[in-house]
């Protein structure tokens, strides 16, 4: 079975600091991506950074990168310098990495908010 | 870009309604899915579709259905609504082949059966 875990419901960060946002999962399969979605008030899903599993170097885009340690089956996220704009769900998701269908398995979520 | 539109933002139904909910993309891709988004729960797929009036179950198909009978356009359809039911619902779009994208996602419906 596929699964994934963000033990965190809830986190809040001071505006300009430092979060990371935990995600372990569960897959018997060795290809796979990652993603890191985020869901603002607007509900508009809308995916803040993506991870080939076969790829050791941990992805960045901007102020948010990643920890990934497949080992361990573990995939953070880090966002630095944390804006009001942040302030969202972040779910955690994987695929299975095959062509047709691909279903997307996602976390519970982690409710960020970040104070002025 | 890619737009997924899912035509009601906010919809309120009574319990027995047959309750539709539409999701069109404007992007070719293969692949449409249904998820529904409930607190604590995070997302649970309901049925996908890889291509015209194909469709497989996911994780919760249970009292819903679908239909897509051209390929920008699908459906999901609760037969007899109930109270259950009320949660906020996703549609996302994917190309068949192009797994590293993810998927793109409409901005949700959010049904409430009384």
């Amino acid at each position: 079975a596929q699964t994934v875990t963000q033990s965190q419901p809830e986190m809040s960060v001071q505006e300009a600091e430092t979060v990371t946002l935990s995600c372990t999962y569960d897959t018997s399969e060795s290809n796979y991506y990652l993603f890191w979605y985020k869901q603002p008030p607007s509900r508009q899903m809308i995916l803040v950074i993506r991870q080939e599993a076969y790829k050791q170097q941990n992805a960045t885009e901007n102020r948010f990168s990643v920890n990934f340690q497949k080992a361990a089956k573990s995939f953070s996220l880090k966002i630095s310098d944390s804006q009001l704009g942040d302030t969202a769900m972040y779910f955690c998701a994987f695929i299975i990495y095959q062509t047709g269908a691909n279903n997307l398995f996602f976390g519970t979520g982690t409710r960020l908010t970040v104070i002025p | 870009d890619v737009k997924v539109t899912q035509s009601s933002r906010y919809l309120v139904k009574r319990t027995g309604e047959k309750v539709f909910l539409e999701c069109v993309q404007d992007m070719d891709h293969e692949n449409m899915f249904w998820y529904r988004q409930d607190p604590g729960l995070g997302l649970r797929l309901i049925y996908f579709s890889y291509d015209v009036k194909m469709k497989e179950k996911g994780d919760i198909p249970e009292g819903y259905s679908v239909s897509r009978e051209k390929k920008e356009r699908f459906s999901l359809i609760l037969e007899s609504a109930s109270t259950n039911q009320t949660s906020m619902y996703l549609c996302a779009s994917s190309p068949w082949d192009s797994v590293f994208y993810g998927y793109t996602f409409g901005s949700g419906t959010r049904l409430t059966v009384v």
